[in-house]
C-alpha cells in the first residue's frame, strides 16, 4: 500500500527544544516538500528537495532544518529559534520536479505541532 | 513568484445548491493549475489538476473547474453539493518556471443537510 506516512499524529514539545517530524514515502518520488498550514493562510513552504542530499528554502525556512540522505525520507527538525512553532506541518512528495505534468503533489496525514 | 487568491474564506450552502468556488493568480507564464480538498480528519487530495488543453478539467466526485488565461483564473464549481461536501478546499498555482507549488489560503464549505 504505498503512501506518505508522518509521525507521530500529535506532538508536544517544551519551549526550547528541538523537536524532529518524520516523513517517510514508498512512492518512489524524487521530490519532498514540508508545509505549514494555519487557520486562515492555506498551506506555506518550508523547505523542498529534488533529490537526494540536496534541499532548497521554501518561503518560511526561517528556525527550522531539513536532512534528504535518503530518497523516502525528509525528516523536518523545529528549532528553537522558530518562534511560532504551534501548527499543523504536511509533507507530501511529487513524482519529480523536472517533469511538469509530473509536479502533482500527495499528502501525508500530517502532524499537529503544540508548544507548551 | 506566483500568488494565489481564493476570495471566499466560508461559504455556506443547503444541499442540491449549485457551488462555485473563486481562484485567481498572479503570473504571467504557463502554469500548472490544482484543486485541492480537506475532508474532516483526512488527508489533504487532489480534486483535479490542469496541466494543458481543453481548459475545462472534470475531476472527482462531480467537481469541475475552469481555467480562463485572460482573467487568471481557475473556478472550482459543482452543479449540486452534498452534504459530504463539507471540506476545505485550496486552490494551488505551480509556475513552470520554478518548483514550488503556491497554495491560496482555502475556502471552507458547509454544507448543510
Amino acid at each position: 500500500d504505498g503512501g506518505i506516512t508522518q509521525s507521530p499524529k500529535y506532538l508536544f514539545r517544551k519551549e526550547g527544544q528541538n523537536v524532529t517530524l518524520s516523513c517517510e514515502q514508498n512512492l518512489n518520488h524524487d521530490a519532498m516538500y514540508w508545509y505549514r498550514q494555519d487557520p486562515g493562510q492555506g498551506l506555506r513552504l518550508i523547505y523542498y528537495s529534488q533529490i537526494v542530499n540536496d534541499f532548497q528554502k521554501g518561503d518560511i525556512a526561517e528556525g527550522y532544518s531539513v536532512s534528504r540522505e535518503k530518497k523516502e525520507s525528509f525528516p523536518l527538525t523545529v528549532t528553537s529559534a522558530q518562534k511560532n512553532p504551534t501548527a499543523f506541518y504536511l509533507c507530501a512528495s511529487s513524482i519529480d520536479l523536472a517533469l511538469a505534468s509530473a509536479r502533482e503533489q500527495f499528502f501525508g496525514p500530517g502532524t499537529r505541532l503544540t508548544v507548551l | 513568484a506566483q500568488s494565489v487568491s481564493q476570495h471566499n474564506h466560508h461559504v455556506i450552502l443547503s444541499e442540491a445548491a449549485s457551488l462555485e468556488l473563486g481562484c485567481n493568480y498572479s503570473y504571467g507564464g504557463t502554469v500548472n493549475l490544482f484543486w485541492y480538498v480537506q475532508y474532516p480528519g483526512q488527508h489533504l487530495q487532489l480534486l483535479l489538476k490542469y496541466f494543458s488543453g481543453d481548459p475545462l478539467v472534470k475531476g472527482i466526485k462531480g467537481f469541475e473547474a475552469e481555467f480562463i488565461k485572460s482573467k487568471f483564473s481557475f473556478n472550482l464549481r459543482k452543479p449540486s453539493v452534498q452534504w459530504s461536501d463539507t471540506a476545505e478546499y485550496f486552490c494551488a498555482v505551480n509556475a513552470l518556471t520554478n518548483n514550488d507549488m503556491r497554495f491560496g489560503a482555502g475556502t471552507r464549505l458547509t454544507v448543510k443537510p
